[in-house]
């Protein structure tokens, strides 16, 4: 079984401070795709990556998949209280694996 | 495009109830996925359909689950009977193709009482 360990679980932080999210797996995936949740709303793609190594940077999202394809992680530079929501990572191989979600609060 | 639709937004039902929920696909996507979301679970897949037929469906947690999609534009989700346990908010989404990018619905928040 494909286990996708997502971290941290919860994020309180600051406007204007910068954050890591992380995804990690001892698998391999052909794709990693991140999406973000808002209340009451299902997911929203934000990127895909799929070659080991790749960096896609999205205004103050950035986002890196590892060399061996096995892990992924996130940063935002200067968070904003409209980045607040619910991060998940979703890794695609042979099936589709599911990160458990970083919920991210950004504080005024 | 008006995106996945899903109905009802929410539902309350008492436990032994049959529950139907609905989904249309974004028209000229040919996978439809059937998702569970909980705090203490996260996201699961359920099953996921490509042309109308299931594909997966190990996911569904028990017989008492149970999809279709009888057309292109159309599937439900069924429980019967319901369980207090089954309360969370079911998404559909669907694709082009099978590793493409998944378009969500606003996802049914069902409460089992």
């Amino acid at each position: 079984t494909q286990l996708l360990e997502q971290s941290p679980q919860f994020l309180s932080i600051q406007e204007g401070e910068n954050l890591t999210v992380y995804c990690n797996s001892s698998s391999v995936f052909s794709s990693l795709q991140w999406y973000r949740q808002e209340p009451g709303e299902g997911p929203v793609l934000l990127v895909t990556v799929v070659t080991g190594g790749e960096v896609k940077k999205l205004k103050r999202l950035t986002f890196q998949f590892g060399d061996a394809r096995k892990d992924s992680s996130l940063h935002i530079t200067a968070a904003q209280p409209g980045d607040t929501g619910l991060y998940l990572c979703i890794g695609s191989a042979r099936q589709l694996t599911f990160g458990s979600g970083t919920q991210l609060t950004v504080l005024p | 495009d008006a995106g996945v639709i899903q109905s009802p937004r929410h539902e309350v039902t008492e436990m032994g109830q049959e529950v139907t929920l609905r989904c249309k696909p974004i028209s000229g996507h040919d996978y439809l996925f059937w998702y569970r979301q909980t705090m203490m679970r996260g996201l699961e897949l359920l099953i996921y359909f490509n042309n109308n037929v299931p594909i997966d469906d190990s996911g569904m947690p028990e017989d008492r689950f149970s999809a279709k999609m009888p057309n292109a534009s159309f599937s439900t989700l069924k429980i019967q009977p319901s369980e207090p346990r089954d309360s969370a908010v079911y998404f559909c989404a669907s694709t082009s193709f099978e590793r493409g990018t998944q378009y969500f619905g606003p996802g049914t928040r069902l409460t089992v009482l």
